[in-house]
């Protein structure tokens, strides 16, 4: 059962416009969510987090909105840059067991010059 | 700082052998762990630990076993290999806390014949 979804395999965004990725989760329970950025022969790197407590958190040009009502939160990079070419997890923590993190799939982001 | 530090970085193994991969990290933080990549799938958990001496099983520990015999370092067994547990292998690392921001090392890559 896959409590975090990302339902986009792969996106594709012209270099200088929004990529706009995409989450759900399922468990109600889950009250930190974070985003992961990895480039191919890498490990995964912190981006970007929210609390639940929040609707919007921004650092530059990476933007996470939450939607409790929706379990649903995106991260929007604008403007986008042929650096931003990676593959991006999305990520939950419940407020039981915080020491655990629930990862999406991954999105696969390309932006073409 | 050499933060999460992985050996080795690629393996061949045929069926039945062993092998362990040793994580490392010097930033004193006290949780570990052990994730498995695959196509499609996402980062899923297999192993983590708390704390020395401590570990926990994820959401797909079989065929695995891990030691944290010291406080930066944390070991994933495999004792009889199989062709399913072909996949890219990454540790991380935490200090835990509310956002649990977890910094990941290079990964191994790990293929079983």
């Amino acid at each position: 059962d896959q409590q975090v979804k990302q339902n986009s395999p792969s996106l594709s965004v012209q270099e200088g416009r929004i990529s706009i990725l995409n989450c759900d989760y399922t468990n109600s329970m889950f009250d930190y969510f974070l985003w992961y950025k990895k480039y191919p022969a890498e490990g995964p790197t912190f981006l970007i987090s929210i609390s639940s407590i929040k609707d919007k958190n921004e650092d530059g040009r990476f933007t996470v909105f939450l939607n409790k009502s929706a379990k649903h939160l995106s991260l929007h990079i604008v403007p986008s840059q042929p650096g931003d070419s990676a593959v991006y997890f999305c990520a939950a923590i419940s407020n039981f067991g915080n020491e655990k993190l629930t990862f999406g799939t991954g999105t696969r982001l390309t932006i073409i010059p | 700082n050499a933060g999460v530090t992985q050996t080795p970085k690629f393996r061949v193994l045929k069926t039945g052998q062993s092998m362990t991969l040793l994580c490392a990290q010097d930033m004193n933080h006290e949780y570990m762990y052990w994730y498995r990549q695959d196509p499609g799938m996402g980062l899923r958990l297999i192993h983590y630990s708390v704390g020395e001496g401590t570990t926990a099983k994820g959401e797909v520990p079989d065929g695995y076993n891990v030691s944290r015999l010291k406080k930066q370092n944390f070991l994933l067994g495999l004792e009889s290999a199989a062709p399913s547990q072909t996949s890219v292998y990454f540790c991380a690392s935490s200090a835990g806390g509310v956002n649990n921001e977890q910094f990941f090392g290079p990964g191994t890559r790990l293929t079983v014949l």
